[in-house]
């Protein structure tokens, strides 16, 4: 089945603790995109991939980093996460722009 | 830069009625636009796009025609269901291929 696997699905952690969200696809996709959704806000986008070790910053990148060291893994980190960081974080990939995007089911994040 | 802007919800409906939410945006060049439908507790699933004027996207019932001259890709549904109860959002891509989305329009239907 094509889809995008994000992990874990619920976290909770505590300011400054390091964390790693993941995010795997199996379509070949070439682009891939991290977004974060807020209420009144939509969702924004953090950072996009359009190819291996080809990364970019979207509309919000303070505060994460991204890596694409392989096609199909695309890895959210948060190095000293913030309460402002607690949200609810989509993982997207698409082949190409125009043809609509594939989302994760989501990582709901809390940060205390 | 690109902005989307979509109807303020929520929105409340009785099963069987007609459905209009509104979006317009501002990009440059020839966006693609797009519906995204959120179902509770699940991620974002394509329900139609429209990659340039005058087109029209469709699906499930749903429909939205890429209006150019006044920058608009209103969703429609005429009989709405209990399982049309989700959040909506309208979003549009240029050629860099990054989405911008519009805030989003909570839809609930009632039996």
């Amino acid at each position: 089945e094509a889809q995008v696997t994000q992990n874990p699905r619920y976290l909770i952690t505590v300011t400054g603790k390091k964390l790693t969200v993941t995010c795997s696809q199996n379509m070949n996709h070439e682009y891939m995109s991290w977004y974060r959704q807020d209420p009144g806000l939509g969702l924004r986008q953090i950072y996009y991939s359009m190819n291996v070790e080809v990364t970019d910053k979207g509309d919000v990148p303070e505060g994460y980093k991204v890596s694409r060291k392989e096609k199909r893994n695309f890895p959210l980190i948060l190095e000293s996460p913030s309460p402002n960081q607690t949200s609810l974080y989509f993982c997207a990939s698409s082949l190409e722009g125009v043809n609509g995007y594939t989302f994760g089911s989501g990582t709901r994040l809390t940060v205390v | 830069g690109n902005s989307v802007t979509q109807m303020e919800g929520p929105v409340t409906l009785s099963e069987e009625a007609f459905l209009t939410i509104n979006c317009t945006y501002t990009a440059t060049g020839y966006p693609s636009l797009f519906w995204y439908v959120q179902y509770p507790g699940e991620g974002l699933q394509l329900l139609l796009k429209a990659t340039k004027a005058d087109d029209k996207g469709s699906n499930k019932g749903f429909e939205a025609t890429y209006r150019k001259e006044t920058t608009s890709f209103h969703l429609e549904k005429g009989s709405v269901q209990v399982s049309d109860s989700a959040v909506y959002f309208c979003a549009l891509s240029s050629n860099d291929y990054k989405l911008s989305f519009g805030a989003g329009t909570t839809v609930t239907v009632r039996a």
